[in-house]
C-alpha cells in the first residue's frame, strides 16, 4: 500500500539559511509522482514542486529544489535562503498511475523561520 | 478566475445535525477530491469523483455521502454529525487530461466544529 512518512514534526531555520524537509514514500507502482504542497497559516494549500520516478533530474522550482533518491525512496524538499514567509506546514504527497489521481498526503512539517 | 470554491467557510455544528459543505469548480475538471485535515495532521482523502455520475470511497468515507451530479458541483453530505467529524475540509479538482505531473487545485477549506 502507498505510504508516505514525514518524520519531522517541527523544524526551525534561520532567515537566509538553507533548510532540508524530509520525505520518505513506498509503493509497489513503478510509476508515480511526488508533490510538495505549502499551508501558511491562512490555511490555502499551495503547490510548490513536482517529481517524477523517471525524471532524470531533480527538479528545482526557484528557491525550493527537491533531493529525489529513488532506491531510498525518498524525496526531500530543500528550501535555499529561507525567508520569513516561508513559515508555514509543508506537506509531501504522493500520486500513483492510476486513473482516479488521487493524492496520499505525508502528516506534514511544521517550519518556522526565525529572524 | 474563481477556481475551486467551498461554502461555508467555518461552521459550528451540534451532534446529530446534518449538513452539506458546498464545492463548485468552473474549470471543467471531471476529477474532484473531498480530503479532511484534522490538527496537525496530513490531509486524508473521504470520496473522489472522476466525472458526473460517478463517485467512489476514499480512505475515510464513514459517516460522509457525495453526489456528483453535474461536472461543477461535488456536495459532501454529514448526516449525523459527530465530534470526531470536528475538521477542515478541503474540496480539490484536477483536469482528466495530463499525467501524474497535473497540478490538482484546492479550495479554501471549510472549517467544522462540531459541539
Amino acid at each position: 500500500a502507498q505510504k508516505i512518512t514525514q518524520t519531522q514534526p517541527g523544524m526551525f531555520v534561520q532567515e537566509k539559511e538553507a533548510v532540508t524537509l524530509d520525505c520518505t514514500y513506498d509503493t509497489s507502482d513503478p510509476s508515480y509522482g511526488l508533490f510538495w504542497y505549502k499551508q501558511p497559516s491562512s490555511g490555502e494549500m499551495i503547490f510548490l514542486i513536482y517529481q517524477g520516478s523517471y525524471d532524470q533530474q531533480n527538479a528545482t522550482e526557484g528557491r525550493y529544489s527537491l533531493n529525489f533518491q529513488k532506491a531510498r525512496k525518498s524525496a526531500n524538499l530543500v528550501i535555499s535562503a529561507s525567508q520569513l514567509g516561508d513559515s508555514a506546514m509543508y506537506f509531501c504527497a504522493m500520486r500513483e498511475s492510476s486513473n482516479t489521481g488521487k493524492l496520499i498526503f505525508g502528516q506534514g512539517t511544521t517550519l518556522q523561520v526565525k529572524p | 478566475n474563481a477556481g475551486v470554491t467551498q461554502t461555508p467557510k467555518f461552521r459550528i455544528l451540534k451532534i446529530g445535525q446534518s449538513m452539506t459543505l458546498q464545492c463548485a469548480q468552473d474549470m471543467n475538471h471531471n476529477y474532484m477530491y473531498w480530503y479532511r485535515q484534522d490538527p496537525g495532521m496530513g490531509l486524508k482523502l473521504i470520496y473522489y469523483s472522476v466525472g458526473a455520475g460517478i463517485t467512489d470511497k476514499g480512505e475515510v468515507p464513514n459517516g460522509y455521502n457525495v453526489s456528483r451530479s453535474t461536472t461543477e458541483d461535488f456536495p459532501l453530505r454529514l448526516e449525523l454529525a459527530a465530534p470526531s467529524q470536528t475538521s477542515v475540509y478541503f474540496c480539490a479538482s484536477r483536469p482528466d487530461a495530463g499525467g501524474l505531473n497535473t497540478e490538482a487545485f484546492f479550495g479554501q477549506g471549510t472549517r467544522l466544529t462540531v459541539v
